[in-house]
């Protein structure tokens, strides 16, 4: 069985610009979690979804939004980039809570 | 709020060695309580995970950790370091309320020949 994909594995954009990235989960995993893991830190929660719906939120500002399709394959959209948003962006799935098989990531660099 | 905390920001063993890295975190209820390891570069791998149960748990790659409620931790151990397991590993708690894992800031793994 195929893991957790992301696409694209790199990426570099421009401050102000935006951004999409893609996650499919695990063939029968119905909750898809995203998560911002910042050089030499650990990765912090960003949402949860779980059969199209958002299950939760992390403190992150309005810019960052994300949605589920019917099948069960996820998009994490952020606009106006910031320097900040440099990450490796860090996508979950699993068949209720805690979505916990992570996939290899997608690093965002905004220059 | 809940919180994990892992006091090692780096360890060096060397190999054949045995390894405990340390966890506490600090919640309200009953935690789930999850070990993951990162490789540089790639994603969170799962080694392990509580929910209820057995408190000694076990994990792959030889890895297992024991709850203890009494002390809030969630420590991990291996009897005999592999050159292999040197990566960055992050302990998780689970929080109910809101489907998040909040993660701890990592212990940084170096094994020595």
């Amino acid at each position: 069985d195929a893991g957790v994909t992301q696409s694209p594995t790199h990426l570099i954009k421009t401050r102000g610009q935006q951004v999409t990235l893609r996650c499919s989960p695990i063939s029968g995993h119905k909750s898809v979690s995203w998560y911002q893991q910042v050089l030499g830190q650990g990765p912090q929660f960003i949402f949860q979804y779980y059969e199209k719906e958002e299950r939760g939120r992390g403190n992150f500002p309005d810019r960052f939004s994300a949605r589920q399709f019917p099948n069960y394959s996820s998009e994490l959209n952020v606009n106006a980039l910031l320097l900040g948003d440099s990450a490796l962006y860090l996508c979950a799935s699993s068949l209720d809570r805690y979505g916990y098989t992570f996939g290899s990531g997608t690093r965002l660099t905004v220059v | 709020a809940q919180s994990v905390t892992q006091p090692d920001i780096h360890i060096t063993v060397s190999e054949g060695a045995s390894l405990e890295l340390r966890c506490n975190y600090s919640y309200g209820a009953t935690p789930y309580l999850f070990w993951y390891v990162q490789s540089p570069g790639q994603g969170l791998q799962l080694l392990l995970k509580y929910f209820s149960g057995d408190t000694l748990v076990q994990g792959i790659k030889g890895f297992e950790a024991e709850f203890k409620r009494s002390q809030s931790s969630f420590n991990l151990r291996k009897p005999s370091v592999h050159w292999s397991d040197a990566a960055e590993y992050f302990c998780a708690v689970g929080v109910i309320n809101n489907n998040d894992m909040r993660f701890g800031a990592g212990t940084r793994l170096t094994v020595k020949p």
